[in-house]
Parts: structure tokens; sequence; C-alpha cells
């Protein structure tokens, strides 16, 4: 079965744009967590969604959001851009809410802001 | 604060020989899921092994075992006969009851011919 497929792979972006990454879950994955990874802080929690609905959140600035369609897939939009947000991010879905059985991750977007 | 710590920033092993990766951790909770990924050079982070903070025995996946000490909140990831695929960076995750993952800063670990 198809894995996590996360569009763009690579972006480009000026400061103060904006950008909106894309992420579509295996089959059947309800929740749909992001994360942001860079060298200096590792793996940061954004936020995840489950049935459409934000159930948790990390501490990142209301520039960071998110939304979940009814087939699961999900988009994560970052807006006025800065030069910190240049990173990995990383899609992640799992079965359920809070998986504790583990994530199946995409290979991510890799955004650098100019 | 749940944390998690990976004291090691670099490692390396021959090949075929044995490595073991450090973890610790730090909550409150009694119930809580452990993970360790893998992050290769492709970036894509794959699920090595997961572990059940109320299960005594230490999961094992093949070549991948771990070491759980749930009293001293260690969570150690030991690779049997390693090869070089398994070079790649490593993360220990934690789960509990709050949902939300918390993963060490990882290490990286090159396995040489």
């Amino acid at each position: 079965k198809a894995g996590v497929t996360q569009t763009p792979r690579y972006l480009i972006k000026t400061r103060g744009q904006q950008v909106t990454l894309s992420c579509s879950p295996i089959s059947g994955h309800r929740s749909v967590s992001w994360y942001q990874q860079t060298p200096g802080q590792g793996l940061q929690f954004l936020f995840e969604y489950f049935s459409e609905t934000q159930r948790n959140k990390g501490n990142f600035p209301g520039r960071f959001s998110g939304r979940q369609f009814s087939n699961s897939r999900s988009e994560m939009n970052v807006s006025t851009l800065e030069l910190g947000d240049s990173a990995l991010y990383l899609c992640a879905s799992s079965l359920e809410q809070g998986n504790r059985y583990g994530y199946t991750f995409g290979s991510g977007t890799r955004l650098t802001v100019v | 604060a749940q944390t998690v710590t990976q004291s090691q920033p670099e490692m390396s092993v021959q090949e075929a020989e044995t490595v073991t990766l450090s973890c610790t951790y730090d909550t409150s909770e009694s119930n809580y899921y452990l993970f360790w990924y893998k992050q290769p050079p492709s970036r894509q982070m794959i699920l090595v092994i997961r572990q059940e903070a109320y299960k005594q025995q230490n999961a094992t996946e093949n070549r991948f075992s771990v070491n759980f000490q749930k009293a001293a909140k260690s969570f150690s990831l030991k690779i049997s006969d390693s090869q070089l695929g398994d070079t790649a960076m490593y993360f220990c995750a934690f789960i509990s009851g709050t949902y939300k993952y918390i993963f060490g800063t990882g290490t990286r670990l090159k396995v040489l011919a």
C-alpha cells in the first residue's frame, strides 16, 4: 500500500511570503501530525489533526496553521515566512489519535527561506 | 515536564559488531510508550521498535532489541550484527496520556566497513 506522501519535496521561498505544504496519509489512517526538524532544535511537534479537527498543538506562533480534509489529507500553512522557518517539515500518519503504535512518516518537505 | 535525553550525539561501530544507543526519559506517568525511530540520509523516519511501559519483557525486532529499565527510566537500543544500512540518525521517543510525542535529540550512528 502507498506510504505517506508529502509534496513538494523541496521549496525555496522569500522572507515574508507564505507557503502551503501537503500531506496524504496512508489509506485508512485518520490522524496526521506535523513536525518541524532543524539541526538546532531537533524534532518539534507542530500539531495533530484527527477526523478534520485539530486535537493537539505545539508551541509555535499563529503563523503556523493547518487543516485536514474529509479524505484525511492535510495541509500546513506558514504565513509571513521568516529565515528561521527554514527546516525539514515532516508529516506522520497513524490510525488513531495520539498514536500508541508508532507513526508512519513521509519523506518530508525541505523548506528554505531566503 | 516530560523529557527525553540521548546523551550520545555520534557513535560508530564496525560492520557485524554490536552497538548500544542510550536513551533516558523523565515522566511522572505510569502508562506510556517508548519508541526508537531511524532516519537514514533519505530523510524518511522509520519505526524500529516499540515498548509498552506496563510490559516488563524487552521488545525485540530481528537484530534490534531494547533494554527497558522502568525504575531507572532508561530505554537503550541494541543493534546486533550491524550492517552498513544501519547508518542513520536514531531518535528515541516517548508518548503518554497527553498524546504528544516527545523526541530526543538523536544519535548519529555510522557503521564502518
